[in-house]
């Protein structure tokens, strides 16, 4: 089965720019969906089809997809920015989505 | 706007079956654009997949949940279910109802509130 590498943590100051990183083979070829959730919630859609954000997502959330990597971008990083960070991708091979580990982000 | 509300026990003895129902409202689970599923996270973990079903009456499942998992649709009460058998401690999680959006790629854009499950006598 398709596998999603993310890293486990990922800190970054106030006012900066985060970068999530989402490794998977040739993952260039594969739609990339990044989720959001903050302690005691659901996951939220940031960013979907590896560029795309729903309706009320900031700008300062975009995505790209490139080679065997996957990032998720956040500029101008504020305190309620701080969450986990799941990247998901849909194998046509057994009909389910895959998610990466997640990636908490620590806003200093 | 669409809502996706899980209910059922909290608390199941080990052994047991664990039985949740999602309630959907603002959108009919019989529509060809979605499928309709459950998504699990342990305590302090990730996400993990645990079956979807498609209103033609398909369904797919994680494999190594799928000897104990079904899901079950109810299109006349709008109503998602869930039953894992043979529960066990490994099982204690927060239980997803999602939405998954069939558009353009396979993504969840809508997630329920969650419910947590415990296993324990």
């Amino acid at each position: 089965s398709y596998v999603l590498s993310q890293p486990p943590s990922v800190s970054v100051a106030t006012g900066k720019t985060a970068r999530l990183t989402c490794a998977g083979n040739n993952i260039e070829r594969k739609s990339v969906h990044w989720y959001q959730q903050k302690p005691g919630l659901a996951p939220v859609l940031v960013v979907y089809d590896d560029t795309d954000r729903p309706s009320g997502i900031p700008e300062r959330f975009s995505g790209s997809n490139s080679g065997n990597t996957a990032t998720l971008t956040i500029s101008r990083v504020g305190a309620g920015d701080e969450a986990d960070y799941y990247c998901q991708v849909w194998d046509s091979d057994t009909d389910q989505p895959v998610f990466g580990g997640g990636t908490k982000l620590t806003v200093l | 706007q669409v809502q996706l509300q899980e209910s059922g026990p909290g608390l199941v003895k080990p052994s047991e079956t664990l039985a949740l129902t999602c309630t959907v409202s603002g959108d009919s689970i019989r529509g060809s654009d979605f499928f309709w599923g459950w998504i699990r996270q342990p305590p302090g973990r990730g996400l993990e997949f645990i079956g979807s079903t498609y209103y033609s009456g398909s369904f797919s499942y994680n494999s190594s949940l799928e000897s104990r998992v079904a899901i079950s649709v109810d299109t006349s009460r709008n109503h998602l279910s869930l039953r894992v058998t043979s529960v066990t401690a490994a099982d204690t999680a927060i239980y997803y109802c999602a939405r998954v959006s069939l558009t353009t790629d396979y993504y969840i854009d809508n997630w329920g509130r969650g419910t947590l499950v415990t296993v324990s006598s």
